[in-house]
């Protein structure tokens, strides 16, 4: 079965630093991968996805995404936080179906 | 930029009720979910719609929960009697329906609140 994995529950930044919220995923076949946004009281927004391709995926507000295939991760990556980058963060397989499977969801909070 | 809309974003709701929930897919998108969040935990799949009826469904979309596209525009989830472990977050996606368009485009949500 496809799962997702986010192993910190939180994570803690300052500002200008470089920031990363890892991901782990298990699928049978080719991954297709997501990363997904929450801010207080909002949807989901969409950052980034890797269908295929270079294993450097680059989305909005800066963010990027790196595929290890050997590893089976997906981190999110940004080399320099903002405040306002202070979110819920969630990982996610497309599994055969269509439907996404969501990992727990990472709390990053970026102090000034 | 089109999005996704839901109504209501808010819905309190005594055990037993009925409540219908609405969602307004970005036209175009052919296929359509919901899902839901309980309060401090994951996003869950609920159910997927394509071509006017469900392609899948998960185990929590039991008798109580159905889904409909009564008009061309709007997507509607129908939960016939609350129960308490409803109360959640209830997110509606949609996607293109064009090869290799996978991102799906979520609504801000409604917070459904039973009591």
């Amino acid at each position: 079965a496809q799962s997702v994995a986010q192993p910190e529950d939180q994570v803690n930044v300052a500002e200008g630093n470089p920031l990363t919220v890892k991901c782990t995923y298990s699928v049978s076949g080719n991954p297709y991968l997501f990363w997904y946004v929450q801010y207080p009281n909002r949807g989901l927004q969409f950052l980034l996805k890797y269908i295929t391709g270079d294993n450097l995926v680059k989305g909005s507000y800066g963010f990027e995404a790196e595929f290890n295939k050997s590893q089976t991760s997906f981190h999110l990556k940004k080399p320099s936080a903002l405040v306002s980058d202070s979110a819920l963060y969630f990982c996610a397989v497309r599994d055969a179906g269509g439907k996404l499977i969501f990992g727990q969801g990472t709390e990053l909070s970026v102090k000034p | 930029e089109p999005e996704v809309t839901q109504t209501p974003s808010h819905q309190v709701t005594q055990m037993g009720q009925e409540v219908i929930l609405r969602c307004v897919p970005i036209s175009n998108h052919l296929y359509f979910y919901w899902y839901r969040q309980i309060l401090g935990q994951k996003v869950e799949f609920l159910v997927s719609f394509y071509n006017n009826e469900i392609s899948e469904k998960s185990e929590i979309f039991d008798d109580q929960f159905s889904v409909e596209r009564p008009d061309g525009s709007n997507f509607t989830l129908k939960i016939r009697s609350t129960k308490l472990e409803d109360s959640a977050m209830y997110f509606c996606a949609s996607r293109d329906r064009l090869a290799g368009t996978e991102t799906q485009y979520f609504g801000p949500g409604t917070r459904l609140l039973v009591l």
